[in-house]
């Protein structure tokens, strides 16, 4: 099946540097990435969708400057959260879709654990 | 999305079946009912859709009710690695349709 890879499955960064993720669907071209946070015990939370070639759509809350997502090519997107802070320690994870409309389904990266100390 | 309702948790004794519920009474005449699992500190992992029709595939049967307004997840034979949040959504199938997951069922199998 579809795979969608992530990278670096965890990072520890300084607290005001800025970290950058990677997301890769590895067998289908995706026009559309989903980025999400988790934090402990919580469900995902959607924070923004990734276009190919356009601007990132956030959702309600979610600083743009601050959670920088580009989408540069149809099997890579990257999320970068600038300045860094303890409190965006969390559990990224992209998701992309292969295929449109009928059948199609979700696939979701192995996700990665920022921790901000 | 329509909005789903699931019990927070189940326990279910290994090598039975595992029944996981969920309300969707909301749901609309285009929007599929999918099922996903979060083993801890992983990424979700497909387990199967549906729309009206009952389907199955290897991994878990799905059963919807005839006014679409619930369905069951069904794990035939559950295993200690079964344990995971299981998540109900209801999104209409069109390629680039967000997915927004809810709380989810915490499902425990008991050795």
């Amino acid at each position: 099946g579809a795979v969608v890879s992530q990278h670096p499955s965890w990072v520890i960064c300084k607290s005001g540097t800025s970290v950058k993720i990677e997301c890769r669907s590895l067998d289908f071209q995706a026009t559309t990435m989903f980025w999400y946070r988790q934090f402990p015990k919580q469900s995902l939370m959607l924070m923004a969708t990734s276009n190919e070639g356009s601007k990132a759509t956030y959702e309600q809350g979610v600083e743009k400057d601050k959670f920088l997502i580009n989408h540069a090519s149809l099997t890579l997107s990257t999320l970068t959260v600038t300045s860094a802070h303890p409190e965006d320690s969390s559990f990224y994870i992209c998701s992309a879709r292969d295929g449109a409309g009928l059948g199609s389904e979700a696939f979701f990266g192995q996700g990665t654990r920022l921790t901000v100390v | 999305d329509a909005k789903t309702t699931q019990p927070p948790s189940m326990d279910c004794a290994e090598g039975r079946a595992a029944n996981l519920p969920c309300n969707h009474s909301t749901i609309s005449g285009n929007e599929y009912v999918y099922w996903y699992r979060q083993i801890h500190s992983q990424g979700p992992q497909y387990i199967i859709h549906g729309l009206k029709n009952n389907e199955t595939n290897e991994m878990a049967s799905l059963i919807i009710t005839e006014d679409r307004k619930s369905s069951t997840l069904i794990l035939p034979h559950a295993t200690l690695r079964d344990t995971a949040v299981y998540y109900c959504i209801g999104i209409a199938n069109f390629g680039n349709e967000k997915l927004t997951f809810g709380t989810g069922t915490r499902l425990t199998i008991i050795p």
